[in-house]
């Protein structure tokens, strides 16, 4: 079985600190995304990555940066943090022409 | 990108077959439609993939029209465990740079007993 880490279920962070999110996926999987999801809006990729170092804009990457050094892991950068950023953050990963495979979030709190 | 619409809620009882249907009118040539189940603190699970006709799995069925402009997820005999929100997702789910997703804004299904 696929198994998407996240390294934290809760968070809590405040204004204007810098704040990391990671992810581990243990099948050797090229794709990795982060998404957020805020109650209304669905869920909305933030940014993904289809290869070691390679990184995609998603639908709002405004605030937010991404590292993937190596295939197992990508990690989402809050540079400065701001209480709109408040929310559930989701990582999946996933190979070509297969469904993504989710963690089970990050519930990040900004004060 | 294709822009998907769900019904926002739905309603329906034990041991009743329901349908949500996923309208994606700008659907890609190469674009696949992907259904996953989320439970409130978890991760969305995937369900079911197609990318024309009919497809069924143990979970539920995927039925796809030949324009592709729409698709309908089909859950036999549901039960309360299927109460969850449904997400549609169409992609080219291929990978590469032009790789990206649209996720639906996601149907509560409520499941009664």
């Amino acid at each position: 079985d696929v198994k998407v880490t996240q390294s934290s279920r809760y968070l809590v962070k405040r204004t204007g600190e810098k704040v990391f999110l990671e992810c581990v996926q243990d099948m050797d999987h090229e794709n990795m995304f982060w998404y957020r999801q805020d109650p209304g809006l669905g869920l909305r990729l933030i940014y993904f990555s289809y290869d070691v170092k390679m990184k995609e804009k998603g639908d709002i990457p405004e605030g937010y940066s991404v590292s993937r050094e190596k295939k197992e892991r990508f990690s989402l950068i809050l540079e400065s943090a701001s209480t709109n950023q408040t929310s559930m953050y989701l990582c999946a990963s996933s190979i070509p022409l297969q469904p993504q495979h989710f963690g089970d979030g990050t519930r990040l709190s900004i004060l | 990108l294709a822009k998907t619409t769900q019904p926002i809620s739905m309603d329906s009882y034990e041991g009743q077959e329901v349908n949500i249907t996923c309208s994606h009118n700008n659907i890609a040539t190469n674009d696949y439609i992907t259904w996953y189940q989320q439970f409130p603190s978890q991760g969305p699970r995937f369900i079911i993939q197609g990318y024309k006709t009919k497809v069924t799995n143990e979970v539920a069925s995927l039925f796809i029209p030949a324009d592709r402009k729409s698709s309908t997820l089909s859950l036999p005999r549901v039960s309360l465990s299927d109460t969850a929100v449904y997400y549609c997702l169409v992609g080219p789910d291929s990978g590469g740079s032009n790789y990206k997703l649209t996720f639906g804004k996601g149907t509560l299904l409520t499941v009664n007993p």
